[in-house]
């Protein structure tokens, strides 16, 4: 099966410049999760979605992030506008998780990395 | 709040010889899950191994071992016979064994495995 896609792999932007990041989960995975490494910081959480729906996005940095998962496929992390400290790798991950104890990882995107001059 | 520290920034090892990434957590969840993943240099994240915390035995993988020790609250990865394509970001990881639980990641160590 194909795994998790993200793109694009790579993005440079100019400070104040709007980037849209993509993520298509594995087909059948209803959860889709953004998480991000910045300035070689920890990876920390975003935001989940269970579906087309937001089940937590308590890990949202600011209200320059936007996420959608129109239709419950794939899902897009909006940054508007983009600052300095938004430069990292940002990371979508999908997994079925339909008992809650999945004893797996999710299967994890190669990532994005952001780069914001 | 839960909670991972991995201590080793970098760690060298020779080809061919074992290594131990070191981890320990900390969590109030009584049911949770550890994990290692590898980032390679081209950045996709490999999931390597998971221990959950019910598990009385260590988890193993191929040349993966998870060295679980409960009571200090530590989950160190061991990587035997390690070879050139090792060279990578190990991070540790843990996930409260609830529907939807995120991650929680250490800041990673970089292993460079020497010719």
């Amino acid at each position: 099966e194909a795994g998790v896609t993200q793109f694009p792999s790579h993005s440079v932007i100019e400070k104040g410049q709007t980037v849209t990041l993509r993520c298509d989960p594995i087909s059948g995975h209803d959860n889709l999760y953004w998480y991000r490494r910045v300035m070689g910081k920890e990876i920390k959480f975003l935001l989940h979605f269970v579906k087309e729906s937001k089940q937590d996005e308590s890990g949202m940095p600011n209200n320059r992030f936007l996420a959608e998962r129109t239709g419950g496929t794939y899902s897009t992390l909006k940054v508007q506008p983009a600052e300095l400290e938004d430069s990292g790798v940002y990371f979508c991950a999908s997994s079925q998780d339909t008992e809650g104890d999945s004893n797996y990882g999710y299967t994890f995107g190669s990532g994005t990395r952001l780069t914001v001059v | 709040a839960q909670k991972i520290t991995q201590t080793q920034p970098g760690m060298f090892v020779q080809e061919k010889e074992a290594v131990t990434l070191d981890c320990t957590y900390d969590t109030s969840d009584q049911s949770y899950g550890l994990f290692w993943y590898k980032q390679p240099s081209s950045g996709e994240m490999i999931f390597l191994i998971y221990q959950g915390s019910y598990d009385e035995q260590n988890a193993t993988e191929g040349r993966y071992s998870l060295n679980f020790q409960k009571a200090r609250k530590s989950a160190n990865l061991v990587i035997s016979a390690s070879q050139l394509g090792d060279s990578a970001m190990y991070f540790c990881a843990m996930r409260a064994l609830l529907y939807g639980q995120n991650f929680v990641f250490g800041p990673g160590t970089r292993l460079s495995v020497l010719p």
